[in-house]
């Protein structure tokens, strides 16, 4: 029940496309859904986040989809550029024992060819 | 400012010896965590702390593994005895556990532990 789902493992777009990430979870108390790049020999950087009370949030190229129904979000690249190329996850947190505890996804490696 | 750093950035080391990693969190950054990542695979939790104390050691993959933190900065993640399994990145990420519904953690840059 702690786990978040994540698809597809690797991802090949053109520049220009979008770029579609899935993840999907179980646990109903998940309250924070973030989303971090990873570029090699990098830790992750947060990307962009969304809270279940919202059902759609952007940041520039980046955008966040949240169905809580379905108990699912994606992030979406839009325009997507060769300096996208990176790992991204997902990742879903739950407060506990004063603090966040963060779950992520197993990572999708996105290349965007030129 | 700086983010938080990691050491060493690479660690080779052989079948049963011990070793320790560091992490320097974001100053006046009062959460503090550990992960493994092996390779191609996701981020897998092993301990955080919130100051000083570890509320959360759930984990810690076997009695091998420890770690601690003193002063409300800087945190080592011992292991010993090391297997080949234990060859992964680990990662640390710092946070200010901030009252409120989101909570950034800003991650270090790892370090690679290569067990032969």
């Amino acid at each position: 029940q702690q786990q978040v789902k994540q698809s597809p493992q690797s991802l090949i777009v053109q520049k220009g496309g979008i770029s579609i990430i899935n993840c999907a979870y179980e646990n109903t108390a998940f309250d924070y859904f973030p989303w971090y790049q990873q570029f090699p020999g990098k830790g992750p950087a947060l990307l962009i986040a969304i809270r279940p009370d919202v059902s759609e949030k952007k940041e520039g190229r980046f955008t966040i989809s949240f169905n809580k129904s379905a108990k699912q979000f994606s992030l979406h690249i839009m325009d997507s550029q060769p300096g996208d190329s990176a790992t991204y996850f997902c990742a879903a947190s739950i407060r506990t024992s004063g603090t966040y505890k963060y779950i992520f996804g197993t990572g999708t490696r996105l290349k965007v060819l030129a | 400012g700086a983010g938080v750093s990691q050491s060493p950035s690479n660690k080779v080391t052989e079948k049963g010896k011990d070793v320790e990693l560091r992490c320097d969190p974001i100053s006046g950054h009062t959460a503090l965590y550990w992960y493994r990542q092996r390779l191609g695979q996701g981020l897998e939790f092993l301990i955080y702390f919130q100051g000083n104390s570890a509320p959360d050691k759930s984990g810690l993959p076997s009695d091998r593994f420890s770690a601690e933190r003193t002063g409300e900065s800087v945190s080592t993640l011992t292991i010993q005895r090391t297997q080949q399994e234990d060859s992964a990145v680990y990662l640390c990420a710092s946070s200010l556990a901030q009252r409120g519904w989101s909570d950034t953690q800003y991650f270090g840059p790892g370090t690679r532990l290569t067990v032969l």
